[in-house]
């Protein structure tokens, strides 16, 4: 069974890069779109992007300027990066497996999420 | 604002039956994307309840079940059970903005 597990800093000030690993495991992440979604405190769902185990990336147009995610596919993990944080990314940040019937669909299994909290 | 609109929060007795709507548009639900659903238990990570308007992962009680119609969907839960008591998610996909969008949520209390 599938499991995903969030690492990265805590802390950040504003204006420095939040950067986050997920860790795949029990499966390959191969053959696999993979996401990350975060959700701000007391507040609701949002896709940040996903990224095929080949490298192709999508990004949520409201961030994809501030948005990276890569893959290591001998390290089963992929990664976020997002630049220029402020107050308003502080949030608990997953990860997920984006499971495709004939496009990317629904979200499956989900990391247990990290709390990332921007602050000077 | 999210894209897709649900109610705040909802209500019911235990083994009463409650729905849970989730209303778009003509660019996500209404364009026939599917829609989805997740539980959130206090303090845990979002999980899957329901996949393709109406389907069920492995594990999920049959109380739960899902539709759709038009620009809408629905989650129904029936017979409720104090562990229901979480936030419910929809989500779809936006045409418009070429982005997998959420429902704002809606949170279920057992009475």
């Amino acid at each position: 069974q599938v499991q995903l597990q969030e690492s990265g800093p805590g802390l950040l000030k504003p204006s420095e890069t939040l950067s986050l690993t997920c860790t795949v495991s029990g499966g390959s992440i191969n053959n696999y779109y993979w996401s990350w979604i975060r959700q701000p405190p007391g507040k609701g769902l949002e896709w940040i992007g996903y990224i095929y185990y080949s490298g192709s990336t999508k990004y949520n147009p409201s961030l994809k300027s501030r948005v990276t995610i890569s893959v290591d596919t001998s390290k089963n993990q992929f990664s976020l990066k997002l630049s220029s944080v402020t107050a308003a990314d502080t949030a608990v940040y997953y990860c997920a497996k984006q499971v495709t019937t004939r496009v990317p669909n629904w979200f499956d299994p989900w990391g247990q999420g990290t709390l990332v909290t921007v602050s000077s | 604002q999210s894209v897709l609109t649900q109610p705040p929060s909802v209500s019911g007795a235990p083994g009463q039956r409650v729905t849970i709507s989730c209303t778009g548009s003509s660019s996500n639900i209404g364009a026939g994307y599917d829609v989805h659903w997740y539980q959130q238990l206090p303090g845990t990570a979002p999980k899957l309840l329901m996949y393709l308007n109406n389907n069920r992962p492995s594990g999920v009680p049959d109380r739960f079940s899902g539709s759709k119609s038009g620009t809408s969907a629905s989650l129904a839960i029936s017979g409720l059970q104090a562990e229901d008591e979480a936030d419910y998610y929809c989500q779809s996909y936006d045409i418009s903005l070429s982005d997998w969008v959420f429902g704002g949520g809606t949170m279920l209390t057992v009475l």
